[in-house]
């Protein structure tokens, strides 16, 4: 089964970059979507198709995706980003399903 | 608006059964594949059901294959999941999530992402 590794905790200070790993398997060939999870609240989908943002989602949140690994920077942090954020593909090699990172708590 | 709205979460024993729904509004329901994805207390994201729009097309993952029913009934706009055998590790609030974009720039994609969720219902499997 395919896995998504991501580091369990990130910290930055207000207005520094953050930037959240998400390691898989020559990912660079696969769709990577985040979301962010504050608590206590349903998750929110930030960055679709690597680096594409839904309306409302701010410009400071952006994706890359190559080789083996996809990479979410939240430029400007704020105190209000703190939360949980999760990478996620669809993964289609064997089976059809979607496949969750493990998650990363960004603490401001 | 796009709303979607779990319900039928509760308390049951392992081995017992359960069925949720998810109400949904603000869209055109026929329009969109459905999927249902749950959070064990203080764990991540799991993804474990999806189904097309016409129903033609369903998916589970293996924690929940052969005990677990997706269906939807798009004159109710509503999507169900039918869980049985249930057992602790099922514990966890289940979402309802609608597929979000699918195409990036003049790209469009088969793959699915989860675009919109409800607000979750509690489901909690313990003697």
């Amino acid at each position: 089964s395919y896995v998504l590794t991501q580091p369990p905790s990130v910290s930055v200070a207000p207005g520094k970059t953050a930037r959240i790993t998400c390691g898989g398997n020559n990912i660079g060939s696969k769709n990577v979507h985040w979301y962010q999870q504050k608590p206590g609240q349903a998750p929110v989908l930030i960055i679709y198709y690597d680096n594409d943002r839904p309306s409302g989602i701010p410009e400071r949140f952006s994706g890359s995706n190559s080789g083996n690994m996809a990479t979410l920077t939240i430029s400007w942090v704020e105190a209000g980003d703190e939360a949980d954020y999760y990478c996620q593909v669809w993964d289609s090699s064997s089976d059809h399903r979607g496949v969750f990172g493990t998650g990363t708590k960004v603490t401001v | 608006e796009v709303q979607l709205v779990e319900s039928g979460g509760g308390l049951l024993q392992p081995g017992g059964s359960l069925r949720l729904s998810c109400a949904a509004s603000g869209f055109s329901f026929i329009d969109y594949s459905m999927n249902w994805v749950r959070q064990a207390p203080g764990k991540g994201l799991e993804w474990i059901s999806f189904i097309t729009s016409s129903s033609s097309t369903i998916y589970y993952a293996d924690s929940v294959k052969g005990r677990f029913t997706i269906s939807r009934d798009n004159a109710k706009n509503s999507v169900y999941l039918q869980m049985s055998s249930l057992r602790a590790e099922d514990t966890g609030v289940y979402y309802c999530a609608r597929e979000g974009p699918n195409c990036s720039g003049h790209r469009c994609y088969s793959d699915t992402n989860f675009g919109f969720w409800g607000q979750g219902t509690l489901v909690t499997v313990s003697s």
